[in-house]
């Protein structure tokens, strides 16, 4: 079966830090991969997602930038981080584009 | 107009009793659709989705949509307190884009013992 990990789970980073944050799924090939954000209260936001390696569509302009090196791995970076950047950031995988997206443990994020 | 509306709540049912989610979406060419479950601090989980018009039903859940009413609900029979949590409707394949996962704000729902 497919499994789907997300490291870290929290995270406490100075503003102006930079920030990688990895995801990585199992038991699957070629996946749809997503980054999600979700600020306190708020709705789920897409920032990327990946149709393959090297492949990355950004859907909100900011100071975050997603990566595949690799096909079942994805990562999100920052140079560095914006008080605005805290959130609850999650990963998620499909099979296709139209096909159910599963989500990661996700990983809480805080900017001091 | 918001993409996908759903009523924020908090919806409280008895236990045992039905829930019944609603969420509307405005793209009439949306294709998907999906219902997540998501407790306090955690992420989303899938519950159910639907393609068809109709109704899907996998144990205590029924999935139902009409096309024609852009209208999709989720009832869930027997409910318990463990069901309490905020219910997140999503869809795709609308006209803005095909892997676009647009979601709704939640309905929170609380079911007392």
């Amino acid at each position: 079966s497919q499994t789907i990990h997300q490291w870290p789970a929290t995270l406490v980073q100075p503003v102006g830090s930079p920030l990688s944050l990895e995801c990585t799924v199992e038991g699957t090939s070629n996946p749809n991969l997503y980054w999600y954000r979700q600020a306190a209260g708020r709705g789920l936001q897409l920032l990327f997602y990946s149709v393959g390696i090297g492949q990355i569509s950004s859907e909100v302009p900011q100071n975050l930038s997603a990566s595949r090196p690799q096909d079942r791995q994805f990562i999100l970076s920052s140079k560095k981080l914006l008080l605005s950047d805290s959130g609850f950031y999650l990963c998620a995988w499909s099979e296709s584009s139209n096909q159910p997206q599963h989500f990661g443990d996700g990983t809480r994020l805080s900017i001091l | 107009q918001k993409e996908v509306e759903q009523n924020s709540g908090p919806l409280s049912v008895p236990e045992g009793a039905i829930a019944s989610l609603n969420c509307t979406y405005s793209d009439r060419g949306s294709q998907s659709f999906f219902w997540y479950r998501q407790y306090s601090g955690k992420s989303p989980e899938l519950i159910m989705f639907i393609y068809s018009n109709g109704d899907k039903e996998d144990g205590r859940f029924t999935a139902q949509l009409n096309k024609a009413s852009q209208y999709v609900s989720l009832l869930i029979r027997d409910s318990q307190p463990s069901d309490s949590a905020t219910y997140l409707c999503a869809v795709i394949g609308g006209r803005k884009s095909s892997y676009k996962l647009i979601f709704g704000s939640g309905t929170r729902l609380l079911v007392r013992p």
